[in-house]
Order: C-alpha cells, then structure tokens, then sequence
C-alpha cells in the first residue's frame, strides 16, 4: 500500500457525461500528479500540482481539467466523455515537486471505462 | 526534453535465470532514473531510484540497476527469475533542473516479463 488512495476504483459511464476522479495523496506530501495509462498510448503524463498551485502541464485535453484543495487532496474532471477516455487513471503523490528526493508514489488507480 | 526507450515489449525467462530488462534514455540534464513495477490489475510500486550518487543503485525483491552515462543507459537486472516477478516493468526518467518539467515522470513502454518454471 502506497498510501496514495484514488476513488472510485472502477467507473462506467456513458459518451458525453461527466465524472470526477478523487485523489488522496500520502500523508506529508504536497506534490500531486495524474498519469493516463492505456494501451495505445502506454503511461502518459496529464497534470502537476503542488501545494494548489499547477506545476507542470503534459498531454492532458481540453475537456480535462484537475485541482489541488488546501487539504491537498485532488480532483480529476473529465467532460464530454469519449470512448477514446476509456483509461486506467493513476494519481501518484510525492513530498517535493522536484530534485532528489521527488520520489513519486502512485495509488492503484481509478479504471473508466466509457460505453 | 526527455524520453525513455525500452528495448523489448516482452522478455521471458525461466525461474532461476537472469533477468535483463534494457533501458536507455535522453536528457539534456543530467537526469534521475527510476524503475516501477505493475502487477496485474495494481497500481505501480517503486523497484529502485538513481538521483545521481551510487552508480549501481539496489532496489527491493532482489532487483538492481546500473547507471551508465557512456551508454545513457539503466538497464534492470535480477540475478535469478522467480514466478512472482512477472510483472509489467517502466523505466521512467525525471530531470533534476527544475524549469518546466519539475519533478513529472516520462515513462518507457513498459517491458512485459514472463517467468516459466
């Protein structure tokens, strides 16, 4: 258990809707991430935050969007589903944003599965 | 900017066998290195990490990785395969200067490992 905890842990939802993915980071970490896994596109970097602030952006859509709330804890927003969404949705947490000692912790992951 | 290759979408090996998963990068930084683990149907679990001290960094299950500038690589190895290593394996690279990529991860394509008895 890396003390990351992500829910729902498995969602399935309709093209066109909205959904939330739900992030707690370990406790002590400031820095939150989100990563897309799927299988065309392998383990792909969306958002950065730390501390609420955004870090760094990767690949992450338009219709995609996220937020880090004073408790640390993170949201995921994905609009107007496709079913090129369909993805496992990995947040991972780490204490510092870079450097050494960044070492990055990643929950089991949220599984959307868009119909 | 950064990028990881794997070499090898699927190794298999027989228990007991050396396990050899390649890795080579790109950095224009000197570069942190990391390898993780995916189990089926989990998240992804820290093997091992290079930040650019020891070259030849240990992880945990047995796994270790050395870091060669020369060749930018930072291939995995394990002495001897057991079942319970069959996992999908990612090398990820991270940059250590700060600037617009912080502290994210870019991941390789993963390395499918296959344990036969």
């Amino acid at each position: 258990d890396s003390g990351v905890t992500q829910t729902p842990k498995h969602l399935i939802t309709a093209t066109g809707q909205r959904v939330t993915l739900r992030c707690s980071p370990r406790s002590g970490d400031l820095s939150v991430y989100w990563y897309q896994q799927s299988l065309d596109q392998g383990l792909q970097f969306l958002i950065q935050y730390y501390n609420g602030e955004e870090r760094a952006k990767g690949n992450i859509l338009e219709r995609f969007s996220a937020q880090q709330f004073p408790d640390l804890h993170s949201e995921l927003n994905l609009s107007s589903l496709e079913l090129g969404d369909s993805a496992l949705y990995f947040c991972a947490s780490s204490v510092v944003d870079r450097g050494p000692g960044n070492t990055i912790y990643f929950g089991e992951g949220s599984w959307l599965t868009v119909v | 900017a950064q990028s990881v290759t794997q070499l090898g979408s699927h190794v298999s090996v027989s228990e007991g066998a050396l396990v050899l998963l390649r890795c080579n990068y790109s950095s224009s930084v000197p570069p942190y290195l990391f390898w993780y683990v995916q189990y089926p149907n989990q998240g992804l679990q820290l093997l091992l990490k290079y930040t650019s001290a020891a070259t030849l960094v240990k992880g945990i299950n047995g796994f270790e990785a050395e870091f060669k500038k020369s060749e930018t690589s930072f291939h995995l190895t394990k002495p001897s395969a057991h079942m319970s290593d069959a996992a999908e394996y990612f090398c990820a690279v991270s940059g250590n200067a700060g600037g617009t990529s912080y502290g994210k991860l870019t991941f390789g394509q993963g390395t499918i490992l296959t344990v036969h008895p």
